[in-house]
């Protein structure tokens, strides 16, 4: 089946800095890659997501490549703000029986340091 | 519009009992996933369901069966409940035939003793 590894396990950064979060997947199938964000207390939420048709995604402080070759895609947070503190989680996902079937990497802990 | 609603947020069961979690969409929302997430396993798919259909189902023994309804609100069940099942138990609906840009609920923590 499909194995993801998500590093690093956590990451601290200053305000204003960048992060980078990387997953690599093993199913060559899969196709498409979300990315989630989880706060205390609460549910993920899907806040950018990736085809395996497109390259790279963008949207304001957030960005998403993808390569399909090496199997591993990414995400990338710009000026980091104390907000952006959660877990972040990416999947790849296998599209079966009309929909897909998800796995998940194992989470990474993102402290932004005011 | 409401997000995803999921009864009851906390539940505490005991070994070898059963448990049904109830998950409500967001409105016009026909998909319905479920995922256990655990410290040690992390975030698990369980099950996903489409028009009442299941379409998909996780690497889960058969103690854990779910359902939806007519009017996309889906149930799970755990039988025979075991220490190992205590999770957070997360639901989340689509928009989308395909079950992509999925929103979650805030999951209902189960505790076994």
């Amino acid at each position: 089946g499909e194995n993801v590894e998500q590093h690093p396990s956590t990451l601290s950064v200053q305000e204003g800095d960048s992060a980078v979060i990387k997953c690599t997947y093993s199913d060559s199938a899969s196709n498409y890659f979300p990315w989630y964000k989880q706060e205390l207390g609460k549910g993920p939420q899907l806040i950018i997501d990736i085809r395996s048709n497109v390259g790279e995604k963008k949207d304001q402080r957030i960005a998403v490549t993808l390569n399909k070759t090496a199997k591993h895609f990414s995400l990338h947070i710009t000026e980091t703000q104390p907000e952006d503190s959660a877990v972040y989680f990416c999947a790849a996902n296998r599209a079966s029986g009309g929909s897909y079937i998800p796995t998940f990497g194992r989470g990474t802990s993102l402290i932004v340091h005011p | 519009k409401a997000g995803v609603t999921q009864t009851p947020r906390y539940l505490i069961k005991t070994r070898g009992q059963q448990v049904t979690l109830s998950c409500s969409p967001i409105s016009g929302h026909r998909s319905v996933s479920w995922y256990q997430q655990t410290p040690g396993q992390g975030l698990q798919f369980l099950f996903e369901y489409f028009s009442e259909t299941q379409r998909n189902k996780g690497n889960f023994p058969g103690r854990f069966s779910g359902r939806q309804f007519s009017n996309s609100r889906s149930e799970m069940n755990v039988s025979t409940l075991e220490l190992g099942d205590s999770a957070l138990y997360l639901c989340a609906s689509s928009l989308n035939q395909r079950a992509d840009e999925q929103y979650f609920g805030p999951g209902t923590r189960l505790t076994v003793t």
